[in-house]
């Protein structure tokens, strides 16, 4: 199947700073991709989908300037939380959407970014 | 708005056994996709099996299987010969055909009983 990967698999820092993720589809283009946050024993919240080439179309109550996302490429998205804050810690999920193999229908997920912001 | 439910935050089966994992959901399109997918505690996300509304025929991958009950809006998923690989955390999600997001359930974590 699709395989999907991101970068870090965890991340720890300092209250006020930036980091940024990185999500690739690594067999395949995706032209959509998807960022999600899971809390603990949570299901998933979708925060924003990502379309290659153009703006992300947030979600209600997500806040875009401090979650910018970027799809500079077809198999490329990343995401940067701004002033990084404790409220932030989470664990962040990509996905991405395959439009040929598995059909048209199907979200492959990347292993998830452990944020934990002191 | 479109809603997924599963009624079930745990189950557990004993090994071998077969146990059935309950999932609804509301909507008022004719036609759209259903999926079950699997976090284990690694925590990546699996696509274990999917349906498409249009298919009257219940979607199987191997020891998985669905009951698709449409005019009920239902969309089960059994687990044959359950495996301790199988214990991880379910969720049912919905799709439009021309949407792109999916709408997740709450998860149902199931348990494989030695």
């Amino acid at each position: 199947g699709a395989v999907v990967s991101q970068h870090p698999s965890w991340v720890i820092c300092k209250s006020g700073t930036s980091v940024k993720i990185e999500c690739r589809s690594l067999d395949f283009q995706a032209t959509t991709m998807f960022w999600y946050r899971q809390f603990p024993k949570q299901s998933l919240m979708l925060m924003a989908t990502s379309n290659e080439g153009s703006k992300a179309t947030y979600e209600q109550g997500v806040e875009k300037d401090k979650f910018l996302i970027n799809h500079a490429s077809l198999t490329l998205s990343t995401l940067t939380v701004t002033s990084a804050h404790p409220e932030d810690s989470s664990f962040y999920i990509c996905s991405a959407r395959d439009p040929g193999t598995g059909g048209p229908d199907t979200q492959y997920f990347g292993p998830g970014t452990r944020l934990t912001v002191l | 708005a479109q809603t997924v439910t599963q009624s079930q935050p745990e189950m557990s089966v004993q090994e071998a056994e077969t146990v059935t994992l309950s999932c609804t959901y509301d909507t008022s399109e004719s036609d759209y996709y259903l999926f079950w997918y699997k976090q284990p505690p690694s925590r990546q996300m699996i696509l274990v099996i999917r349906q498409e509304a249009y298919k009257q025929q219940n979607a199987t991958e191997n020891r998985f299987s669905v009951n698709f009950q449409k005019a009920a809006k239902s969309f089960s998923l059994k687990i044959s010969d359950s495996q301790l690989g199988d214990a991880a955390m379910y969720f049912c999600a919905y799709r439009t055909v021309l949407g792109e997001k999916l709408t997740f359930g709450t998860g149902t974590r199931l348990t494989i009983i030695p």
